[in-house]
């Protein structure tokens, strides 16, 4: 089985700084990564996956994410951050068999501020 | 624009009430999910659908009953329900049950359990 561990349920910003939300995971089998954002009043919606191959992921909205299996993380950046970009953000894992289902962590609530 | 429709998108009931929710999906998805999204806590997986076959049924007490009639639209019956039943109740698709594939989510019923 696999978790997930948000340390940060809060993560406040200035617009324009960088921000990095953090993720760590737990498996004793190789993974599938993701990152999935939920905006007020709406369902969630993908940013960006890890599956296999090179372990810096680029996602939508100018997000990135580095896998690091020896650490076992899979931390969220943007170097520059949006008004808009305030919403919760989820990681989540499952073994890469394909088969097994998504495990999401409690989230991050991104504030960004004027 | 979601491709995933769900209503009612706020739902008010006693404990002694029947109801349903509604998922709809335009995607041409085969795989349907319910997830159970409650304050603090991680999203929890309810039930799974893939070819109109239910493929994950997650501890969930019978007095959540799913029904998928076909891959484009799922519902999820509710009776005799718990105040700590009250959440967001998300609606998924994908194209298949594989855990790579994106998932497209609804923008949720809020469900509110007197």
């Amino acid at each position: 089985a696999q978790s997930v561990t948000q340390l940060d349920s809060q993560v406040p910003v200035f617009e324009e700084a960088p921000v990095e939300l953090r993720c760590n995971y737990s498996s004793s089998v190789s993974v599938y990564l993701f990152w999935y954002v939920q905006y007020p009043n709406q369902g969630l919606q993908l940013l960006l996956k890890y599956l296999s191959g090179s372990t810096l992921v680029k996602g939508i909205n100018g997000f990135e994410a580095e896998f690091n299996k020896s650490q076992t993380s899979f931390h969220l950046r943007k170097p520059s951050v949006h008004i808009s970009d305030t919403a919760e953000y989820f990681c989540a894992v499952s073994d890469n068999s394909g088969y097994s289902t998504l495990t999401f962590g409690k989230g991050t609530m991104l504030l960004v501020s004027p | 624009e979601t491709g995933v429709t769900q209503t009612p998108r706020h739902l008010v009931m006693g404990m002694t009430n029947k109801k349903s929710l509604k998922c709809e999906q335009h995607l041409g998805h085969n795989a349907m999910y319910w997830y159970k999204q409650s304050a603090k806590k991680p999203l929890e997986l309810m039930f799974v659908y893939n070819f109109k076959e239910q493929t994950e049924n997650n501890s969930v007490p019978s007095r959540f009953s799913p029904e998928c009639p076909n891959s484009s639209h799922l519902f999820l019956h509710l009776h005799t329900l718990q105040p700590e039943d009250s959440a967001l109740y998300l609606c998924a698709s994908s194209l298949s049950s594989n855990s790579y594939n994106e998932q497209f989510f609804g923008p949720g019923t809020r469900l509110t359990v007197l």
